[in-house]
């Protein structure tokens, strides 16, 4: 069975410093990997994704991220946080051909002044 | 383009009752999967359905089932209510095709009083 795990439930950062936000998965064949984003009360948005290939992947607003095959991790990086970048963040992964999306618990991105 | 829409948005009901959620995939999108999002328990696959067939089900009670029509809008249904139901309900479209990524909707809100 696949899983993910994301260690940090909550990180502050301050506004202008960098980013990243840790995932690591468990899945016995090679992983199509998400990161997706929730505001409060809405739905999820998509903010990258790996499926093969080159494993630096770039999203939108800024953000990207590494897939380690060696350490079964898929962490998210953004080189200076805005404001408007507090919100939830999720890890998810899937298997080729997936009809399921396995998901972290979540870490809630905190922006401070 | 539309993206995936859920309704209705918000939604209150008695324990005991039952209800019904709807969702519009984007245009071109056969697939559709549900997901329950609580606080305790994250984000749960509820089930996916394709070309109005269910490919696959999470771990749910038989209270919880669904169904596509032709034009792969999906609803789900919840019977007998209970306290532990309310959530945040979340739809996701995807189309059938390898490395392709799943769009979620806004959600719908149930609160089980």
């Amino acid at each position: 069975a696949q899983s993910v795990t994301q260690p940090d439930i909550h990180i502050t950062v301050s506004e202008g410093a960098s980013l990243e936000l840790r995932c690591n998965y468990s899945y016995g064949a090679t992983p199509y990997l998400f990161w997706y984003v929730q505001s409060p009360g809405q739905g999820l948005q998509l903010l990258l994704k790996y499926f093969s290939g080159d494993t630096l992947v770039q999203g939108i607003k800024g953000f990207e991220a590494e897939f380690k095959r060696s350490q079964s991790s898929f962490n998210l990086r953004k080189p200076s946080v805005h404001w408007s970048d507090a919100a939830e963040y999720f890890c998810a992964v899937g298997a080729k051909g997936y009809s399921t999306l396995t998901f972290g618990k979540g870490t809630m991105l905190l922006v401070s002044p | 383009k539309a993206g995936v829409t859920q309704t209705p948005r918000y939604l209150i009901k008695t324990r005991g009752q039952q209800v019904t959620l709807s969702c519009s995939p984007i245009s071109g999108h056969r697939s559709v999967s549900w997901y329950q999002q609580t606080p305790g328990q994250g984000l749960q696959f509820l089930f996916e359905y394709f070309s109005e067939t269910q490919r696959n089900k999470g771990n749910f009670p038989g209270r919880f089932s669904g169904r596509q029509f032709s034009n792969s809008r999906s609803e789900m249904n919840v019977s007998t209510l209970e306290l532990g139901d309310s959530a945040l309900y979340l739809c996701a479209s995807r189309q059938e095709y390898e490395n392709t990524e799943a769009f979620f909707g806004q959600g719908t809100r149930l609160t089980v009083v």
